[in-house]
């Protein structure tokens, strides 16, 4: 089992460019969640999807948003990316919301 | 606001030592946490989860959690270089992480 992975690993955009993280899980979860990481910031939610077919706010949404395509995908779209939106972004997957969650390898966007 | 805050350290240990990893949280509310460990460049992965006040034991980790006083600590006795990492605390109702602890255990 791959478990959570994610697409791209690395990514550059411009300002105002647009693109789509991808992530998807095979351990059946029905969680799923986007989450940022920033240096001295921990990691702050950024949207989750409690099971297939819904999806809600966490912390951090301005800029973001995002589609449970099914119940093992769950892709996080910048429509116009910002400089602040640089960061480390984790996929997770969990059985059912709050529980245990398991993170995807990340992926390391800059916005130049 | 909600709060999840930990010391970011860095705490450095000898080799063999007892590393005391501490969290405070602010919203009264919260009912049970997670710890989670990340090595440099990795994703976080989980090591001990609790809801109970009192101490939670698992192999060399032991969680402690007291509800009154709003914090909660991470253990790890005879510690090992092969735990210098960044400690994550969370809080599991809100999914709210803290800023994480970097942990060095010097051989």
């Amino acid at each position: 089992n791959a478990g959570v992975t994610q697409t791209p690993k690395f990514q550059v955009l411009k300002t105002g460019q647009s693109m789509t993280l991808q992530c998807a899980q095979d351990m059946n979860h029905n969680s799923m969640y986007w989450y940022r990481q920033d240096p001295g910031m921990g990691l702050r939610l950024i949207y989750y999807s409690a099971s297939e077919g819904t999806t809600d706010k966490g912390e951090v949404p301005n800029g973001y948003n995002v589609s449970r395509l099914n119940k093992r995908e769950f892709s996080l779209r910048l429509e116009s990316a910002a400089p602040s939106q640089t960061s480390v972004y984790f996929c997770a997957s969990g059985l059912a919301t709050y529980n245990e969650q398991f993170f995807g390898p990340g992926t390391r966007l800059t916005v130049l | 606001q909600k709060e999840v805050e930990q010391n970011s350290g860095p705490l450095s240990v000898p080799e063999g030592a007892i590393a005391s990893l501490n969290c405070t949280y602010s919203d009264r509310g919260s009912q049970s946490f997670f710890w989670y460990r990340q090595y440099s460049g990795k994703s976080p992965e989980l090591i001990m989860f609790i809801y109970s006040n009192g101490d939670k034991e698992d192999g060399r980790f032991t969680a402690q959690l007291n509800k009154a006083s709003q914090y909660v600590s991470l253990l790890i006795r005879d510690s090992q270089p092969s735990d210098s990492a960044t400690y994550l605390c969370a809080v599991r109702n809100d999914m709210r992480f803290g800023a994480g602890t970097r942990l060095t255990v010097k051989p």
